[in-house]
């Protein structure tokens, strides 16, 4: 059974930083690993894809690695913003016929940017 | 925004009760999916379709049944509600067939069952 861990759980730092967020799963046969962000009350807002196959993806101060052997992603923020305050979630998906099966979730990073 | 709906956004019901959600998309994708959100637990995998009446079981489908009887529909059914099924529930929806990997989630329905 896939599990997928985040670390660290909270993560509290003044504006301006550039930060590191940590996922790691068990199985590395997955088809393609998401990163999302959740604010309170709120549903989920994709950031970012990668496929298995790819090492890293880019989407403006954020950008995202995968080291599939390892079992390892990490998402990475530069200059971050009070805006940037959210519960980051770490997904990790198999494939299945056509397409992924369903996302197995990490229990997120609770992130605060203080200003 | 991914084209999706969710109905109710809210819902209180009682234990025993059968409770249907509706979760509607635009988008003409292929794959939909419901989650479960609950504290401790993080997001899980109810039930997902990967077209008009193939459904697959998730990881916690025990007590939910689904049905996809036209590609913009999923529902998804509780057909006696219990107190542990109180929960945020999600649906995503995705088009793996045509290029559209990244799952797009609405925005959840709150059941409080008591």
């Amino acid at each position: 059974k896939q599990e997928v861990t985040q670390i660290p759980a909270a993560l509290s730092v003044p504006e301006g930083e550039n930060l590191v967020l940590n996922c790691s799963f068990t199985d590395s046969a997955i088809y393609n690993l998401q990163w999302f962000r959740q604010d309170p009350g709120k549903g989920l807002t994709s950031l970012l894809l990668i496929q298995s196959s790819q090492r890293e993806q880019t989407s403006g101060r954020l950008n995202a690695s995968l080291d599939k052997s390892s079992g390892r992603s990490t998402l990475y923020i530069a200059a971050s913003q009070p805006g940037d305050s959210a519960t980051y979630l770490c997904a990790v998906s198999h494939y299945s016929g056509g397409g992924a099966d369903g996302l197995t979730f990490g229990k997120g990073t609770h992130l605060i940017i203080q200003p | 925004d991914a084209g999706i709906t969710q109905s109710p956004r809210h819902k209180v019901t009682e234990t025993g009760t059968p409770v249907t959600l509706r979760c509607h998309q635009t988008e003409n994708h292929r794959y939909m999916y419901w989650y479960r959100q609950d504290p401790g637990h993080g997001l899980r995998l109810i039930h997902y379709s990967y077209g008009v009446k193939d459904t697959d079981k998730g990881e916690v489908s025990d007590g939910y049944s689904v049905s996809r009887s036209k590609t913009e529909d999923f529902l998804l059914t509780l057909e006696s509600a219990t107190s542990s099924q109180t929960s945020v529930y999600f649906c995503a929806i995705s088009d793996p067939t045509a290029g559209q990997e990244t799952q797009y989630f609405g925005p959840g329905t709150r059941l409080l069952v008591l």
